[in-house]
């Protein structure tokens, strides 16, 4: 079993509607929660991070974490055609030092005008 | 702030050379770096972990010898691919740590393409 699963899609939905993109993960030692946006022949890019169970919000984009289910979310409302990515949850065990990352395989979601 | 460059984008070389790729910290000290490679629709793997000053730590089944990271400064860290092979063909990513609000997180690079012919 990974140790993060990630529905790779992909996933394809019209201009303006919510996404959730979803993970889940084994290990109930990871403590930071992070989701990834990348884009084509790019490198990740930080999206949002979190460290608790609930939801943080920032601006368009809400992520989600349940530790007693083990299942992360991402939730983007309104979304826009420039959203169109690789999204890739990543779990570490802590936020000390030079932690390792483990990340799911990426979903890739597509948002049509 | 906090970017760091990666050259080259894109490398096409033949079966048996060797390819070296840079990864810079722009604007900020990176005492460590970190190497992922990435297959078409599969997540990023963990390759190596560089420390400036050091060697490198190897994850379980990289090969040292094929991948060799050099970290001799705080700004520059760079992943050669020796005696490259088509299997060598991937996305090489690096990546350094940095502090956002109170957080560690992690900027990426903007990755390699190489394509070994």
């Amino acid at each position: 079993q990974k140790e993060v699963e990630q529905d790779p899609g992909p996933l394809s939905v019209p201009e303006g509607a919510i996404v959730s993109l979803n993970c889940t993960y084994s290990n109930s030692a990871f403590q930071y929660f992070m989701w990834y946006r990348q884009y084509s022949r790019k490198g990740p890019e930080l999206l949002m991070y979190t460290y608790s169970s609930g939801n943080k919000e920032d601006g368009r984009f809400t992520a989600q974490v349940d530790k007693s289910s083990k299942y992360i979310s991402l939730f983007i409302r309104d979304s826009q055609p420039s959203d169109s990515a690789t999204y890739l949850c990543a779990n570490a065990l802590s936020n000390f030092g030079n932690e390792k990352l483990t990340f799911g395989t990426g979903t890739r979601l597509t948002i049509i005008p | 702030g906090a970017v760091v460059s990666q050259h080259p984008s894109r490398v096409i070389c033949k079966s048996g050379t060797s390819v070296k790729i840079e990864c810079r910290s722009l604007d900020f000290q990176a005492t460590t770096m970190f190497w992922y490679r990435q297959f078409p629709k599969k997540s990023l793997m963990l390759m190596a972990t560089s420390n400036e000053g050091s060697k490198a730590t190897y994850e379980q089944g990289v090969e040292k010898d094929k991948f060799l990271i050099n970290h001799a400064s705080l700004t520059l860290s760079t992943l050669t691919v020796t005696s490259a092979h088509p299997e060598d063909s991937s996305f090489y990513i690096c990546s350094a740590r940095i502090i956002v609000e109170t957080f560690y997180g992690y900027t990426f690079g903007s990755g390699t393409r190489l394509t070994v012919v």
